[in-house]
């Protein structure tokens, strides 16, 4: 168990439909970061929150924003979906930003667009 | 950022070790090498990382090459359980990049029993 807790495990829905993936990190992690693993990408990299404030930003669509809460859960809201859309997104956290500390990931959304 | 290199697959017998190389040539002195796995239907997972000496925790073993050019993730005893797909990743603790993980394809490890 990792310590990072995503909700839910399962999305289906339709195109053009808006969704909400939330994210928990582990206690005491300050950075909250998004990926997205689809078969044809591999795992990418989407968004990075610090403490409250948009650290970093990857390949992420515009139709995609993200926000991390006083709490320090995050939340990544999709929009407008399309069938490309299907993948498996994973939250990750980590204490800071520091780049020689490990990720830790959760076990990630599946969403589903019909 | 820096590239690396890894076999598409490899394929170990259970109990048996299990040597997974990484080649990563155009690295910096300011690289950390991370390596993460990914079990079937789960995150990646955390293994191990080092700068230039040689690393060992309670999952695996980092060897890298005195060059710093390629590294060598060790699992001591292959179990069913370590069937996933290991990532090597260059990490750049100096500098303007941001702190992200960029996954290659990885190799993906087979364990027969």
């Amino acid at each position: 168990d990792s310590g990072v807790t995503q909700t839910p495990k399962h999305l289906i829905t339709a195109t053009g439909q808006r969704v909400t993936l939330r994210c928990s990190p582990r206690s005491g992690d300050l950075s909250v970061y998004w990926y997205q693993q689809s078969l044809d990408q591999g795992l990418q990299f989407l968004i990075q929150y610090y403490n409250g404030e948009e650290r970093a930003k990857g390949n992420i669509l515009e139709r995609f924003s993200a926000q991390q809460f006083p709490d320090l859960h995050s939340e990544l809201n999709l929009s407008s979906l399309e069938l490309g859309d299907s993948a498996l997104y994973f939250c990750a956290s980590s204490p800071g930003d520091s780049r020689d500390r490990p990720q830790h990931f959760g076990d990630g959304t599946r969403l589903s667009i019909l | 950022d820096a590239k690396t290199t890894q076999p598409n697959s490899m394929e170990s017998n259970e109990e048996e070790p299990v040597h997974l190389p990484c080649n990563h040539s155009t690295i910096s002195g300011t690289d950390y090498i991370h390596w993460y796995r990914q079990l079937p239907s789960q995150g990646p997972e955390y293994v191990i990382h080092g700068l230039t000496s040689n690393v060992n925790n309670r999952m695996a073993s980092l060897a890298i090459a005195e060059d710093r050019k390629s590294s060598t993730l060790i699992l001591h005893r292959a179990t069913l359980r370590d069937a996933a797909v290991y990532y090597c990743i260059l990490r750049d603790v100096i500098g303007g990049a941001t702190n992200k993980l960029i996954f290659g394809t990885g190799t993906l490890l087979a364990v027969q029993p």
